[in-house]
């Protein structure tokens, strides 16, 4: 149980253009989720939370236009990077968290952007 | 702030040898802390959690134990497998979000 899928696995686009990530929970329903960013051999940084129905909550130094989020259902949350540039080449991966007052989030396998 | 501290890496060691990886924490209140593991290429999945002082988490032969007066979690294995190379993130979890430490790297060597 407690399967979180991404997709895509990964993404190669061209500077200037859009592109959408989407996050699922399977066999669970997501109350939150979560959006890290992970560079090279280094830790995740947490870029925003979602709450099903409500407005993601961004940590400080996010740019909310530039990364927007959106968790329109208990099972799905998208995050989608604007106009995107060779420096927002990173992994992305998203997470989830269903019962509330449950600390544990489950991970989804990541998705690798690459930006020409 | 709340923060975490991992042991650097990488660390390399031979197949059967004993692993520790130190990771201790800082935090207000009392969190919930977990090992993470990361496979090349892949994302996170959860080793193992405790969720109170004492309280001793465990997986897959590995086990750590939520020491509130060291405030420490290290991750110890008996005998470690090739299979084991990854990274290893250690995290608390501080008002429904999860801060993680900067990730140890484990290679194991046949």
């Amino acid at each position: 149980g407690a399967v979180v899928s991404q997709h895509p696995s990964w993404v190669i686009c061209k500077s200037g253009t859009s592109v959408k990530i989407e996050c699922r929970s399977l066999d669970f329903q997501a109350t939150t989720m979560f959006w890290y960013r992970q560079f090279p051999k280094q830790s995740l940084m947490l870029m925003a939370t979602s709450n099903e129905g409500s407005k993601a909550t961004y940590e400080q130094g996010v740019e909310k236009d530039k990364f927007l989020i959106n968790h329109a259902s208990l099972t799905l949350s998208t995050l989608t990077v604007t106009s995107a540039h060779p420096e927002d080449s990173s992994f992305y991966i998203c997470s989830a968290k269903g019962l509330a007052g449950e600390d544990t989030q489950y991970f989804g396998p990541g998705t690798r952007l690459t930006v020409l | 702030g709340d923060s975490v501290t991992q042991m650097e890496g990488p660390v390399t060691l031979s197949e059967e040898a004993f692993l520790t990886i130190n990771c201790t924490y800082t935090a207000t209140g009392y969190p919930s802390l977990f090992w993470y593991v990361q496979y090349p290429g892949e994302g996170l999945q959860l080793l193992l959690k405790a969720t109170k002082a004492d309280d001793k988490g465990s997986n897959k032969g590995f086990e750590a134990t939520y020491r509130k007066e060291t405030t420490s979690f290290h991750l110890e294995k008996g005998s470690v497998q090739v299979s084991d190379s990854a990274v290893y993130f250690c995290a608390l979890s501080v008002s429904g979000k999860l801060i993680f430490g900067q990730g140890t790297t484990l290679q194991v060597k046949p």
